[in-house]
């Protein structure tokens, strides 16, 4: 069946470090990637997705590029700010069941000023 | 990207009364919606599918006699807590289908709500 992985937080960095939250999901078909984010209090907000292998998703200063060889869908970005510190869903829909989106457990970033 | 809306953002009400929560697709229609629940630091656990004009589909352990949804319209869902008990409190989280959003093969974005936090005391 399908499932997501993804790194367990949470993840403490500095202001102006790299990031990188890994994303691995198991699938059938072709579905598609997505990373949400959701801020204290919040509910989720789509940041980026890719549809198809080898799209690269990109918003805000965050890429993840869909790796079908590796079944991967890893979330970086070059310099964080302390207003990226949220939780960051990975996500699959599609294969066999597009009505279903599965979701990965969810990765607490603190970005440190 | 599509906007979905929620109502009300939080409520706080007494052990056994019913709750109603609103979930709106504000640009586009839908469908399709699904509501989640989201219990404190854990993922969203999907609790059912709402189709417009039909039935809605309850994932295992749901209690569909509980949790009542209405999806009268192509831009609105409901979710009716009946019989609100502590146990329920928790953050409720709808989201819908944007079925003009699609991948190359079919694949759908699901564009969520901002949730409605939910007190039974």
């Amino acid at each position: 069946g399908n499932s997501v992985t993804q790194m367990e937080g949470p993840v403490t960095l500095s202001e102006e470090a790299f990031l990188t939250i890994n994303c691995t999901y198991t699938a059938t078909g072709y579905p598609s990637l997505f990373w949400y984010v959701q801020y204290p209090g919040e509910g989720l907000q789509l940041l980026l997705k890719a549809t198809k292998a080898d799209d690269k998703g990109s918003n805000k200063g965050f890429e993840a590029t869909y790796r079908k060889e590796t079944t991967s869908f890893h979330l970086e970005k070059g310099s964080v700010q302390v207003s990226d510190s949220a939780v960051y869903f990975c996500a699959l829909s599609g294969g066999l069941n597009f009505n279903k989106f599965y979701f990965g457990s969810g990765t607490k970033l603190n970005v440190k000023p | 990207g599509a906007v979905v809306s929620q109502h009300p953002s939080w409520v706080i009400c007494k052990s056994g009364t019913s709750v109603k929560i609103e979930c709106r697709s504000l640009d586009f229609q839908a469908t399709t919606m699904f509501w989640y629940r989201q219990f404190p630091k854990q993922s969203l656990m999907l609790m059912a599918t709402s189709n417009e004009g039909s039935k809605a589909t309850y994932e295992q352990g749901v209690e569909k006699d509980k949790f009542l949804i209405n999806h009268a319209s192509l831009t609105l869902s409901t979710l009716t807590v009946t019989s609100a008990h502590p146990e329920d409190s928790s953050f409720y989280i709808c989201s819908a289908r944007d079925e003009g959003d699609r991948g190359p093969r079919g694949q759908e974005t699901q564009y969520f709500g901002p949730g409605t936090r939910l007190l039974v005391l």
